[in-house]
């Protein structure tokens, strides 16, 4: 089966830290592969793609065949970044997520 | 621009009961996606539909069903409910099929259904 793990369900950092939040996936060909995030009392939104290769927010995932990852990151961490990020990776006309991790960014 | 709307927004419900959730995707888009999450857990996959087909089916058992209607908006329906069927229910619209680069799914609200 599919699977996409996200092996930290929270993280903590202080302000103007780099951050970074892991995403693996189970192989299979050329996955696509995004990052979704939901602020507080706010609904899930899509926050990047990989095949755009953007920058959003700060935000930059690259992904790595070889490793299977496609992990978010930022070289520093502003307090409205914390919220719930999920990795996610279509598969069939669906999508798959992981269990999430949450991003706590301390002033 | 009026994104996903779900409604209800809050849901309580008795075992064995059944539900009808209800869903507006944005305007022009053609999917509809319906997704289970339960505390803690990432969202679940269970409909997709597509010009009011259906074009995927998580593994959910049969008492869930779903429908899309012409005008794009969709319904879940989930019989004989069960305390376990209490979660956040997530619809999510998309221009195409879901969840291509091209056609991201956007997510609404969610109802958030209780089962005592």
């Amino acid at each position: 089966a599919q699977r996409v793990t996200q092996p930290e369900k929270l993280l903590s950092v202080f302000k103007g830290a780099p951050v970074e939040l892991k995403c693996n996936y189970s192989y299979s060909g050329s996955p696509e592969l995004f990052w979704y995030v939901q602020y507080s009392r706010q609904r899930l939104q899509l926050l990047l793609r990989h095949i755009s290769r953007e920058s959003i927010k700060g935000f930059t995932a690259d992904l790595n065949k070889g490793e299977t990852s496609f992990h978010l990151k930022k070289p520093f961490a502003q307090e409205e970044d914390s919220a719930m990020y999920y990795c996610a990776r279509g598969s069939q006309g669906n999508l798959i997520f992981g269990k999430g991790t949450k991003l706590s960014v301390k002033p | 621009d009026a994104g996903v709307t779900q409604s209800p927004t809050h849901l309580i419900k008795t075992r064995g009961q059944h539900v009808t959730l209800r869903c507006s995707p944005i305007s022009g888009h053609k999917s509809v996606s319906w997704y289970q999450q339960v505390l803690g857990q990432g969202p679940q996959f269970i409909f997709q539909y597509y010009e009011k087909e259906e074009r995927g089916r998580g593994n959910f058992p049969d008492r869930f069903s779903a429908r899309q209607f012409p005008n794009y908006s969709s319904e879940l329906n989930v019989n004989a409910l069960l305390l376990g069927d209490s979660a956040l229910y997530l619809c999510a619209s998309s221009l195409y099929a879901a969840s291509s680069y091209n056609s991201p799914l956007h997510f609404g609200n969610g109802t958030r259904l209780t089962v005592t």
